[in-house]
């Protein structure tokens, strides 16, 4: 079964603006995660934030946490072509330690 | 890159045989996570060795083995394929047990005809 769960699906948007990417999940969870995967391609690590953690940055991406509502946000500033990929949300549940537990990812396009 | 590789990157078989899907995580990494990814599953965690030992089990089928052997590296058997095993299957390695970043390998991308 699927811990979190993306909204949206898909999102396309223009070069330049903004995307956002939401995660919900339904346990108690370690730590969040972000991955993000090129069509076909291997899943690339993006971002941690601990449960201990409301926000954290890195580059062009910034990550919030509210563990009260189980939720994550994926935010990434000034959108370029090359940011079109799937993003996956990934938690590691206080219950399952070890497991990292994949959301159904957002299809983000970002038209040039 | 990585750092994790895999091998073979493409494998198109038929029902009801077996198969071996390999994995060489980073350097220095002693866990290995092997993943299922399909269009109607998503990605699924299939299972976890650390060490050499199995450390961690998923929705891995009894048709489906795997092991990490002295060198580190890892093997994922599956056997008497089925249609619906056709997906791509990834390895992760980390450094320790869990709760860390896990670092994906291309992927192997298996047919089953």
């Amino acid at each position: 079964s699927q811990q979190g769960e993306e909204d949206p699906q898909a999102l396309s948007i223009q070069e330049g603006e903004n995307a956002t990417m939401n995660c919900s999940y339904k346990t108690s969870i370690n730590n969040l995660q972000w991955y993000r995967q090129n069509s076909g391609r291997g899943l690339v690590h993006l971002i941690l934030i601990r449960s201990n953690e409301r926000e954290k940055h890195s580059g062009r991406l910034r990550v919030t946490l509210d563990t009260s509502k189980k939720s994550s946000s994926l935010l990434i500033t000034a959108s370029r072509a090359a940011d079109t990929a799937s993003y996956f949300c990934a938690t590691d549940a206080i219950s399952s330690a070890r497991q990292l537990t994949f959301g159904s990812g957002t299809q983000l396009t970002v038209l040039p | 890159d990585s750092g994790v590789t895999q091998t073979p990157k493409h494998l198109i078989t038929a029902t009801g045989q077996r198969v071996t899907l390999r994995c060489s995580p980073r350097s220095g990494d002693l866990s290995v996570y092997w993943y299922q990814q399909s269009l109607d599953q998503g990605l699924q965690f299939l299972i976890q060795y650390y060490n050499g030992e199995e450390r961690a089990k998923g929705n891995i089928l009894e048709r489906f083995s795997a092991q990490q052997f002295p060198d580190l590296h890892s093997e994922l058997n599956l056997s008497s394929l089925e249609l619906g095993d056709s997906a791509l299957y990834f390895c992760a390695s980390s450094v320790g047990a869990g709760q860390e970043t896990q670092y994906f390998g291309p992927g192997t991308r298996l047919l089953v005809l």
